[in-house]
């Protein structure tokens, strides 16, 4: 399977414990977007990456949360001090970064925080 | 303030009909519209995209259509089958997606098709 890749694919912890997710993105893809989704909404844009840059980061994207693309291949997300409000899809997607070209996302990461 | 809006909820329709899915959006430096299909516990799959230039893109059952005086696009399934039912997301990007980097997604719209 040659598709973006996300793992896990279900985390449940403790308010207040850090937890970090990993996307693979689709093999010569040189941008990486994170979004999020919660129940009833659209994915929201949280940052992408164009290779190993991180060019945009969303308000959403608050300072317990960090991302980091650091050879330009996989990416980590991670959130500090986890809060209930932090429980959520969270996708991976990726593409070519050329004008017209598609994203594709992952199948996604679901964090539960009780 | 949402910029990409999917106004129906949800929409039922009887397999073998057409089912139309609406969108509509407020930023006019949009120029690049795509939808997606998203199952329970998935991830959104790519369907079909249509650039500003273009008042339509057609691929198999899919067809998108573009009103960009009315910033209105709708994606038309025909014929529609149990296994097009799925929330379908519309998303918005600008530059055609080339220097901006994030899609603006719509809320969705959950589409039942009855055998």
């Amino acid at each position: 399977d040659t598709g973006v890749s996300q793992d896990p694919r279900h985390k449940i912890t403790k308010r207040g414990q850090n937890v970090t997710f990993r996307c693979d993105p689709i093999s010569e893809h040189n941008r990486l977007y994170w979004y999020r989704q919660t129940l009833g909404q659209g994915p929201e844009f949280l940052t992408y990456f164009q290779n190993e840059a991180q060019l945009e980061k969303s308000r959403l994207l608050s300072d317990r949360f960090s991302a980091e693309r650091p050879k330009g291949s996989f990416s980590t997300l991670e959130i500090q001090r986890t809060e209930q409000g932090d429980s959520a899809m969270y996708l991976c997607a990726s593409s070519f970064g050329i004008s017209g070209n598609t994203i594709y996302f992952g199948e996604g990461s679901w964090l539960t925080v009780v | 303030d949402q910029q990409v809006k999917q106004n129906s909820p949800s929409l039922s329709v009887q397999e073998g009909r057409i089912s139309i899915l609406n969108c509509d959006y407020t930023n006019s430096m949009f120029d690049y519209f795509l939808w997606y299909k998203k199952y329970p516990a998935e991830g959104p799959t790519f369907l079909i995209s249509i650039s500003s230039i273009k008042d339509k893109n057609e691929d198999g059952r899919f067809t998108v259509f573009l009103n960009k005086s009315a910033k209105h696009l709708s994606l038309h399934i025909v014929p529609s089958q149990p296994g097009d039912s799925a929330v379908y997301f519309c998303a918005a990007s600008t530059d055609y997606g080339g220097s901006q980097g994030n899609l603006i997604f719509g809320k969705g719209t959950k589409l039942s098709v009855k055998p």
